[in-house]
């Protein structure tokens, strides 16, 4: 079975540090991976998919890159602002309902 | 554009009491799925359905039922509810699986209590 890590669970920063999350995974047979965001009492909100043939996808101030050989996946976020608080969570998919997610890391970006 | 549209946001149960829990989505996904959240477990795929007419179990399929007559609609019904299912259950939909068509969205979810 597929397993999914986050390390570390939380990350405090000061506001306008650069700052990378990780996510490692056990199996490198992977349709995609997807990186969210999620805000306390909310929903997971899409920051970025990766393809199984890409290596890295952009969006704004963030930047996630996907190392299959090695299973493992980054997030970089530029420049961090308190508004980037929040859980980030990475998801794997292995198949059309094989997700698996990581339990997240809870980053608070101080001002 | 609304998405995925999860109802009730809150809801408390006693025990033995059922329920359904609604979800909607508007972007003519063919993929829709059932989680569970829970401190320190992550999200578990509870039900999960392929298109219209077809569903299947995930991981922690017990006490849980789903029907998908329609493309929009996902209900999940908790049969007799039991404090074990305290928890926060998400809606989500893709509009399939490989490549960009994977990309997940999310309703808000429903908090659940069960006393």
């Amino acid at each position: 079975k597929q397993e999914v890590t986050q390390i570390p669970a939380a990350l405090s920063v000061p506001e306008g540090e650069n700052l990378v999350l990780n996510c490692s995974f056990t199996d490198s047979a992977i349709y995609n991976l997807q990186w969210f965001r999620q805000d306390p009492g909310k929903g997971l909100t899409s920051l970025l998919l990766i393809q199984s043939s890409q290596r890295e996808q952009t969006s704004g101030r963030l930047n996630a890159s996907l190392d299959k050989s090695s299973g493992r996946s980054t997030l970089y976020i530029a420049a961090s602002q308190p508004g980037d608080s929040a859980t980030y969570l990475c998801a794997v998919r292995t198949g059309a309902n094989n997700l698996f997610f990581g339990t997240g890391t809870r980053l608070t970006v101080i001002p | 554009n609304a998405g995925v549209t999860q109802t009730p946001k809150f809801q408390v149960l006693k025990t033995g009491q059922s329920m359904t829990l609604q979800c909607a989505q508007d972007m003519n996904h063919e993929y829709m799925s059932w989680y569970r959240q829970d401190p320190g477990m992550g999200l578990r795929l509870i039900h999960y359905s392929v298109g219209a007419g077809i569903t299947d179990q995930g991981e922690v399929p017990n006490g849980y039922n789903v029907s998908r007559s329609t493309t929009e609609d996902f209900p999940l019904r908790l049969l007799s509810a039991a404090p074990s299912q305290t928890s926060v259950y998400f809606c989500a939909s893709s509009k399939g699986a490989g490549g960009q068509t994977g990309e997940l969205f999310f309703g808000e979810g429903s908090r659940l209590t069960v006393l």
